[in-house]
C-alpha cells in the first residue's frame, strides 16, 4: 500500500504559523475520520499530537490543530517555537489493508 | 503511570530468530490494542500490525504479513514481535504503541509508545 503524501520540508520563523498537508485517497483519508499526526524529535519516540482528524490529546498545546477536506488532511502549528523543529507524520486508517498507513514525513525547520 | 517498556537492543546474524517484547503497566492490558511500528535507519515510520490481547485478534500490514509474528501474553501483560529468520533489511528500531481509547473497535491514535528496541542484523 502506498504511503500518504506529505511535503518533504516546511519552514517558518518563530511566532509564525505553518501548515503541513497530507494527501491520500478515498480509501483512506477521504473515507474516514481517523487521521492522526505524530511528532518525532531526532532520536526520540514519536508523540501523538492530533487524533481523529482534529482532537488533541491531553497535554498537547492548542497551538496544534488538525483538519480534513476531501482526501487531504492538514496539521497547522501556530506560534511556531524552536521545540516544534522535528519530523511530523500523518497516519490514516485505510480500507485497503483494514489497518493504517503513515505519511512520507515532513521535516519542520524553525528559521 | 501508563507505560510500555520494551526489551533491550539486539545484535543478530542473518538467518537467526528473534523475539522482542513490550511490557505494559498502569492500565488494563486486555482492553487496548497494541501496535508495532518499524523505523529503518534514517527513514520514516511504518505500521507493521496490531493485536488485541483480549481475544488475540491480530492483523498485519501487507508488507509484513508472513514476515513477522505478533502476539500477546495476557498473564504477563506483554506483547511480542517475532522473526523466524532475520535478514539484514530487518535492521531497524521497532516501537510498540497503544491507542488513546480502549476497546475492540478503536485502534487509531496511538498515545503511549515504548522506548523502542534497536535490532541490528549483520554477518
Amino acid at each position: 500500500q502506498s504511503a500518504l503524501t506529505q511535503p518533504a520540508s516546511v519552514s517558518g520563523s518563530p511566532g509564525q504559523s505553518i501548515t503541513i498537508s497530507c494527501t491520500g485517497t478515498r480509501s483512506d483519508i477521504g473515507g474516514y475520520n481517523y487521521v492522526s499526526w505524530y511528532r518525532q524529535h531526532p532520536g526520540k519516540v514519536p508523540q501523538l499530537m492530533i487524533y481523529d482528524v482534529s482532537h488533541r490529546p491531553s497535554g498537547i498545546s492548542n497551538r496544534f490543530s488538525g483538519s480534513q477536506s476531501g482526501n487531504t488532511a492538514s496539521l497547522t502549528i501556530s506560534g511556531l517555537q524552536a521545540d516544534d523543529e522535528a519530523d511530523y507524520y500523518c497516519s490514516s486508517y485505510t480500507s485497503t489493508s483494514a489497518l493504517f498507513v503513515f505519511g512520507t514525513g515532513t521535516k519542520v525547520t524553525v528559521l | 503511570e501508563v507505560q510500555l517498556v520494551q526489551s533491550g537492543p539486539e545484535v543478530k546474524k542473518p538467518g537467526e530468530s528473534l523475539k522482542i517484547s513490550c511490557k505494559a503497566s498502569g492500565y488494563t492490558f486486555i482492553n487496548y490494542w497494541i501496535a508495532w511500528v518499524r523505523q529503518m535507519p534514517g527513514k520514516g515510520l511504518e505500521w507493521m500490525g496490531i493485536t488485541y490481547p483480549d481475544d488475540s485478534d491480530t492483523r498485519y500490514s501487507p508488507s509484513f504479513r508472513g514476515q513477522v509474528i505478533i502476539s500477546a501474553d495476557t498473564s504477563g501483560n506483554t506483547a511480542y514481535l517475532e522473526w523466524s529468520s532475520l535478514k539484514a533489511s530487518d535492521t531497524a528500531i521497532y516501537y510498540c504503541a497503544r491507542p488513546i481509547t480502549p476497546g475492540r473497535y478503536y485502534f487509531f491514535g496511538m498515545d503511549v509508545w515504548g522506548q523502542g528496541t534497536t535490532v541490528t542484523v549483520s554477518s
